[in-house]
């Protein structure tokens, strides 16, 4: 899993709570990557960050938020609004923002709604 | 729109056999392809892409990949099989002529490799 690290690993919800998942990388990375991975459906981008101080919503941004403050931390708050949250959340860094360029991903948060 | 696809849910292989993973693309221009593992609860692991150049591409843990342009495919393979192999497996593909610039994966084939 390299230099991305997650917290926490497992993560459980109430309804109607807000939750913040943490990614940070040391690898000096410029882009940042949310995804979402649901048994059978593979991965879905849920926000993407180019460089500090801005990010563009993904193909299922809807209920997600997320903060690009510095250039090792890309933190995730699942909102209220996510009506099915329940779902293993990876992030992932590059190098740059390239076609060809490699993606790092971390070891995963495991959220469950109670 | 650029799109992959891994028409295997699962592929169960003796130990010590070859393995075949299938992968297949479609994008407008040139593509860059990838693939990651995927341990149980466990993040994505990078094995290799392709570019450009050499259509077989070498990547971690001894296995191989093989772009055809012709047939539009990617598909992962390894000449004798390990149990440690055994995990999900993910094809990804970027296009270069696609304005959105992010890499779209696939939904993963299960490799089973038996003892």
């Amino acid at each position: 899993d390299g230099g991305i690290t997650q917290s926490p690993k497992y993560l459980f919800r109430k309804e109607g709570q807000n939750v913040t998942l943490s990614c940070e990388q040391n690898l000096n990375h410029d882009a940042m990557y949310w995804y979402r991975q649901d048994p059978g459906q593979g991965l879905r981008l849920i926000y993407y960050s180019q460089i500090v101080n801005d990010f563009q919503k993904g193909d299922i941004a809807e209920g997600y938020s997320v903060s690009r403050e510095k250039k090792e931390s890309f933190p995730l708050t699942v909102t209220s609004a996510q009506k099915n949250p329940t779902a293993f959340y990876l992030c992932a860094s590059s190098e740059g923002f390239a076609y060809t360029d490699t993606q790092y991903f971390g070891p995963g948060t495991r959220l469950t709604v109670l | 729109a650029q799109s992959v696809a891994q028409p295997e849910d699962q592929v169960n292989v003796a130990e010590g056999n070859p393995l075949t993973v299938k992968c297949t693309y479609s994008v407008s221009g040139n593509p860059y392809l990838f693939w990651y593992v995927q341990y149980p609860n466990r993040g994505l692991q990078f094995l290799l892409k392709y570019i450009t150049g050499d259509n077989l591409v070498k990547g971690s843990y001894g296995f191989e990949a093989e772009f055809n342009k012709s047939q539009t495919s990617f598909h992962l393979k390894k000449p004798s099989a390990l149990v440690s192999d055994s995990a999900l497996y993910f094809c990804a593909v970027s296009d270069p002529m696609n304005r959105d610039d992010k890499i779209i994966f696939g939904k993963g084939t299960r490799l089973h490799i038996l003892p």
